[in-house]
């Protein structure tokens, strides 16, 4: 149990295009939500924090406009880059909680921008 | 600002050796600590979760915390090849945010 799912696993995109990343838990309701962005050979920084129904909220310095994430059921989270550049070449992972200290994460989306 | 810190490495252990991963953190706040694995361009695995003072011990793996020094630290018993891999150390506070460290880079070498 305690699947997490990320779709897609890779992708490529045009510079000024907006990318849209799912997270899903595939067998449990996820009370909360996070998004994380991993840069090469660094450690992963929290993006954002969601919650299901609820506006999410984000981390100092990271941009709210340009990160969407919109958590519209307790299975699902997504995270849309707008008017992606390729300084936001990286690669953004989720994970959902199931209590506290039950945080299962999903296998990752490569974002590259060309 | 909350902070954890891990040495870079890489660590280089021979096959079947003990490898021994530090952490420290800095806000005496903390309440929960973790141990994650990472392989390369994969994303991180939990080996192993503390909470408490003194030692936990699953399988090959160790994790001891000590709350008053602020540490935290992972032993890995009969090191193998496939244990080389990047390792995580994690805290939380008064939520479910998870606050990770620079992640140490292990090398168990045959």
């Amino acid at each position: 149990g305690a699947v997490v799912s990320q779709h897609p696993s890779w992708v490529i995109c045009k510079s000024g295009t907006s990318v849209k990343i799912e997270c899903r838990s595939l067998d449990f309701q996820a009370t909360t939500m996070f998004w994380y962005r991993q840069f090469p050979k660094q450690s992963l920084m929290l993006m954002a924090t969601s919650n299901e129904g609820s506006k999410a909220t984000y981390e100092q310095g990271v941009e709210k406009d340009k990160f969407l994430i919109n958590h519209a059921s307790l299975t699902l989270s997504t995270l849309t880059v707008t008017s992606a550049h390729p300084e936001d070449s990286s690669f953004y992972i989720c994970s959902a909680s199931r209590g506290p200290n039950e945080q299962f994460f999903g296998p990752g989306t490569r974002l590259t921008v060309l | 600002q909350k902070e954890v810190e891990q040495n870079s490495g890489p660590l280089s252990v021979p096959e079947g050796a003990i490898a021994s991963l530090n952490c420290t953190y800095s806000d005496r706040g903390s309440q929960s600590f973790f141990w994650y694995r990472q392989y390369s361009g994969k994303s991180p695995e939990l080996i192993m979760s503390i909470y408490s003072n003194g030692d936990k011990e699953d399988g090959r793996f160790t994790a001891q915390l000590n709350k008053a020094s602020q540490y935290v630290s992972l032993l890995i018993r009969d090191s193998q090849p496939s244990d080389s891999a990047t390792y995580l150390c994690a805290v939380t506070y008064n939520t479910d945010k998870l606050i990770f460290g620079t992640g140490t880079r292990l090398q168990v070498f045959p």
